[in-house]
């Protein structure tokens, strides 16, 4: 399995332009999460689908952040406008649906996306 | 979720054992303790997890204490390659669904050739 695809790797930009960024999770997986990385703050959730529908949005920053899952196989997160301060790296995650107590389904992580906002 | 304590940071050398303490002294009955890391430029990765037991699998074991408050994550033999920051997360088990992780400061291991 080719695992949790993310791209681009790095994304540049300038400040006020729309970003968008991509996430292919490994197939099969029922759950997709969007993660944002900073010195500051950490790994923090931003967002996860359940079925392709979004469960808890309550990381998401304001309302210039905004995520889709159009179907099973692809994702995106989307700034606009992006500011410097959204400068960051973003990962995906997958899982699977859990069976039941007790049966284990960790999350799989993309290598995320470094987003620099100039 | 209960909270996690885990040290900044650690050094070990190369080829000896490390345990990575993570003290949870809030833990309730139905929280797993899992270990994710994360090495340089890549995302997480899961290592092991647990709930009351020890467990081990080709990665690394985990001791948990009796009381639950903390466990110990355990490298058997440190690589270079398990230079990493590692991270001690609770979550509570419902039974189905999936985990939301939420990540704190992690403890980063640097490894000495």
């Amino acid at each position: 399995d080719a695992g949790v695809i993310q791209s681009p790797r790095h994304e540049v930009t300038e400040m006020g332009q729309e970003v968008t960024l991509r996430c292919k999770p490994i197939s099969g997986h029922d759950y997709l999460f969007w993660y944002r990385q900073t010195m500051m703050r950490g790994l923090e959730l931003l967002i996860y689908f359940n079925n392709n529908v979004p469960i808890d949005d309550s990381g998401m920053p304001e309302d210039r952040f905004s995520a889709k899952m159009p179907n099973a196989s692809f994702s995106t997160l989307k700034i606009q406008p992006s500011e410097p301060r959204d400068s960051a790296v973003y990962f995906c995650a997958s899982s699977p649906q859990r069976k039941g107590t007790g049966v284990y389904s960790p999350l799989h992580f993309g290598n995320g996306t470094r987003l620099t906002v100039t | 979720d209960a909270k996690t304590t885990q040290p900044n940071s650690m050094e070990s050398n190369e080829e000896e054992p490390v345990h990575l303490p993570c003290n949870h002294s809030t833990i309730s009955g139905t929280d797993y303790i899992h270990w994710y890391r994360q090495l340089p430029s890549q995302g997480p990765e899961y290592v092991i997890h647990g709930l009351t037991s020890n467990v081990n699998n080709r990665m690394a074991s985990l001791a948990i204490a009796e009381d639950r408050k903390s466990s110990t994550l355990i490298l058997h033999r440190a690589t270079l390659r398990d230079a990493a920051v590692y991270y001690c997360i609770l979550t509570k088990d419902s039974g189905a669904g999936s985990y939301q992780l939420t990540f704190g400061k992690g403890t980063k291991l640097s490894v000495i050739p």
